[in-house]
């Protein structure tokens, strides 16, 4: 089955150190995105790439990095100078690279991180 | 400036009671499109609805209907019947200019 997959589940990060949240998918989609969901509040758009070696910062970049080497593969770090990163953190992907947030969104089942 | 309300942080009914999820949006384009997901207890949201601001049609899927309005700028989302299954929080989104605004989010709670 073609589907997103975020991994790990749960994430338990002491504060000062960087860390990598992981998002493969294998629905062939050219766009790929991370959003930040916190309590009460609706998603937030971190990062967002629509092709491969490009990718381009969202709402809430400052304190995250990404990649995006592969098609497959979205990852995200997490880095110390995120001011506060304990957070649901979800991937998504849409198909095309044009007007791509038209396209319904398919998202993984997210990882929450933890930091103390 | 684009913005999307969903003014019912939270909504608790008995089952097969029919329940209606408000989303009011601001918008200043006349091209854009709306968007219903429902994130299960699980996490992931997964994708219920897309319309267009050009097709005020109203939907129906099951026990799931949407109506669009233009005039009041709304896209209620309607649950026929309620089930405990439908237990979720449920995102409305505009999409416009190449931006996906989120609204808040409901969380829908169904009793037995």
């Amino acid at each position: 089955d073609g589907g997103i997959t975020q991994s790990p589940k749960y994430l338990f990060r002491k504060e000062g150190q960087n860390v990598t949240l992981s998002c493969e998918q294998n629905l062939n989609h050219d766009a790929m995105y991370w959003y930040r969901q916190d309590p009460g509040q609706g998603l937030r758009l971190i990062y967002y790439s629509q092709i491969v070696n490009d990718f381009q910062k969202g709402d809430i970049a400052e304190g995250y990095s990404v990649s995006r080497e592969k098609k497959e593969s979205f990852p995200l770090t997490v880095t110390s100078a995120q001011k506060n990163p304990t957070a649901f953190y979800l991937c998504a992907s849409s198909i095309g690279t044009t007007d791509t947030y038209n396209s319904p969104l398919h998202f993984g089942n997210g990882t929450r991180l933890t930091v103390t | 400036a684009q913005k999307v309300t969903q003014a019912q942080t939270e909504i608790s009914v008995v089952e097969k009671e029919d329940v209606t999820l408000d989303c009011v949006y601001e918008t200043r384009d006349t091209t854009y499109y709306l968007f219903w997901y429902k994130q299960p207890p699980s996490g992931e949201l997964v994708f219920l609805i897309r319309r267009n601001s050009f097709d005020e049609q109203n939907e129906i899927s099951g026990r799931y209907s949407w109506n669009f309005q233009k005039s009041t700028s709304s896209f209620n989302f309607t649950i026929t019947a309620s089930q405990v299954v439908d237990s979720a929080v449920y995102f409305c989104a505009h999409h416009s200019n190449y931006q996906l605004i989120w609204g808040a989010g409901t969380k829908l709670i169904i009793k037995p």
